[in-house]
């Protein structure tokens, strides 16, 4: 009963180094997803996949990529880190390529980033 | 592009008492709405959702949600606040395409004994 796993749980990064923010999930979910969280502004869609070999962006994806070579993996990479990316980051998928539309959206517990 | 607005970033309630927290939605195509929940240091656990059909929706830990498409609300209630019930709570909507959700800022209730 694994579900979503995210590691690291917590990273410090200097300004410029880059990383990868990896999760995985054991479900055999089509749909998956980035968030980050910030205090004041809830989560914000960073990118998302509907299906290995597919993404899309959302709503904050700029300093971010990602990849869907597999169906349980899309991990997040920050290619030149900057303070502004100080943040907690959520993992979420869903069974349905159609988000959340008839079986809800399930998170991992979250990577807590530092960029100093 | 849909949106939502949660009003109230911290609501507080004593233990026993009527549980309100809103939720207004913005979407160009008939939305699916959501409310989660999150404790501290976890991720995000659904509550409730609407999708069609009964507009009164009944979640888990006895949470329920109107959808009210004339006032383009979903507002979650409880009647009697728990001490257990004290976590950070956030509205979502999916609209266009289904494939983007989109979260409020949330708010933080607090259960005072």
């Amino acid at each position: 009963n694994a579900g979503v796993t995210q590691t690291p749980k917590f990273q410090v990064l200097k300004t410029g180094q880059s990383m990868t923010l990896q999760c995985a999930q054991d479900m055999n979910h089509e749909y998956m997803s980035w968030y980050r969280q910030d205090p004041g502004m809830g989560l914000r869609l960073i990118h998302y996949s509907v299906g290995a070999g597919i993404t899309d962006q959302g709503e904050v994806p700029n300093g971010y990529n990602v990849s869907r070579s597999t169906t349980e993996d899309f991990p997040l990479r920050l290619l030149s880190a900057a303070p502004s990316q100080t943040s907690v980051y959520f993992c979420a998928s869903s069974y349905s390529r159609r988000a959340a539309y008839n079986s809800p959206l399930h998170f991992g517990n979250g990577t807590r980033l530092t960029v100093t | 592009a849909q949106s939502v607005t949660q009003l109230g970033s911290h609501v507080s309630v004593s233990e026993g008492a009527l549980v309100l927290l809103r939720c207004n939605y913005s979407s160009s195509v008939p939305p699916y709405l959501f409310w989660y929940v999150q404790y501290p240091n976890q991720g995000l656990q659904l509550l409730l959702k609407y999708t069609t059909g009964a507009t009164l929706v009944k979640g888990i830990n006895g949470f329920e949600a109107e959808f009210k498409k004339s006032e383009t609300s979903f507002h979650l209630t409880k009647p009697s606040a728990h001490m257990s019930d004290a976590a950070e709570y956030f509205c979502a909507v999916t609209g266009s395409g289904y494939q983007k959700v989109t979260f409020g800022t949330g708010t933080k209730l607090q259960v005072i004994p």
